[in-house]
Formats: structure tokens, sequence, C-alpha cells
């Protein structure tokens, strides 16, 4: 089945810097590649996702980069802020009836 | 109250005890899932229902048994849990089975057994 790994598991920045986050699927089959962010006490919540036909996609100051070839998938965000602190899951799918197999989860932390 | 709701948000039991989890979308979906978040651990989908029916049950022990009584009512109850199950278990909806569409959660209910 679909295993996905994600680096790192921790990850500090200075406020206005930018974040990478990486993921590896082991699923050529897999087309559907949400992210997820997770705050201190609360839901998870979608914050940006991509589908296999395309290779990039940004909503303001997050983008998500695929890589079908290569197997991986990157979250990007840029002059982070103090409210981007939370912990990201990503996560990968074949659709229809395949489930979504999520990541460990990186923790990120945004100084000011 | 709008979303994914869940009570209660923190439950404490015994091996012994029978409790139950409850969710309660209001969004007007079709599927509903439970999901058990451990720490560093992946999200791991324990069971799906679509329009009420169980689709999907992830090989998880039987002391764990959920129920689906309508389309906004989704339940898990517990009984005789390890202390291993302690964890996090989030609920969720989606509008229609199937996972290429945005999963929206509730904020989980911490299950803690002694």
């Amino acid at each position: 089945g679909e295993n996905v790994e994600q680096h790192p598991s921790t990850l500090s920045v200075q406020e206005g810097d930018s974040a990478v986050i990486k993921c590896t699927y082991s699923d050529s089959a897999s087309n559907y590649f949400p992210w997820y962010k997770q705050e201190l006490g609360k839901r998870p919540q979608l914050i940006i996702d991509i589908r296999s036909n395309v290779g990039e996609k940004k909503d303001q100051r997050i983008a998500v980069t695929l890589n079908k070839t290569a197997k991986h998938f990157s979250l990007h965000i840029t002059e982070t802020q103090p409210e981007d602190s939370a912990v990201y899951f990503c996560a990968a799918s074949k659709g229809g009836n395949t489930p979504l197999v999520f990541g460990k989860g990186t923790r990120l932390s945004v100084i000011a | 109250e709008t979303g994914v709701t869940q009570t209660p948000r923190h439950l404490v039991m015994g091996m012994t005890n029978k409790k139950s989890l409850k969710c309660e979308q209001h969004l007007g979906h079709n599927a509903m899932y439970w999901y058990k978040q451990s720490a560093k651990k992946p999200l791991e989908l324990m069971f799906v229902y679509s329009l009420e029916e169980r689709v999907e049950n992830n090989s998880v022990p039987s002391r764990f048994s959920p129920e689906c009584p309508n389309s906004s009512h989704l339940f898990l109850h517990l009984h005789t849990l390890q202390p291993e199950d302690s964890a996090l278990y989030l609920c969720a909806s989606s509008q229609v089975r199937g996972y290429t569409g945005e999963l929206f959660f509730g904020e989980g209910s911490r299950l803690t057994v002694l």
C-alpha cells in the first residue's frame, strides 16, 4: 500500500523567513496530495491541495509543488508569521475509494 | 452549531468501563470518518461511513464499535480498552465518500485509558 514519509519532524524559523516541508510517497498511482494544518488544541484544516495534473499551486503565502517522477511534493510558506506555528500534515491518495494516507506531521515554530 | 462537533472533548476511563464518543456534522455531508491520532504517528483511519453504511473498517479491534444512525451523527462505542488506546480521536466528514476532496474535522476527543 501507499507509504508517505514527511520531513522534517520539527522546524524552527525566524519570522519573515521561508519554511519548506517535504513529503515522499511510494505509490505512483497516487494523484491527490492535500496539506492540513493543525494548530495546538485545534482541528486539522485543509490549507492547500494539488492534483497530479498540476506541478505547482499557490495561494497567497503558501505554495505546493509536485514532482511525479521523483514522487515527492513540498509545502512552501513564505514570509512566515507567528500564526503559522502549527503541525502540518501531508497526505496522498489514489482517489476513488482509496483512503488518504497521512505523513507523521511537521511541527513548525515561527520565532518572533 | 456549525461544522463538525465532538463530545466529550476529554474522557478518562478505566479498562473495564464502557463509554461512547459522539460526533455531529452540520454540513449536509454524506460521508463520516473516525481517525485515531497518536503522538509521533500518522493519522490512522479507523472507520468510514457513507450514507449511513459502513464501507471501511481498517482492522480495528472489536473493542471499538462504530454506529451511524443517520448521516449527521456518528458514534464510537468503547469497551475494555487498553492503555495503548489512549489518543486523540478525530471525527471528520466529507461531501461524498472519496478521498480527493476536503475532509472537515472535529476538534477531537482526547481519551485516556488508565
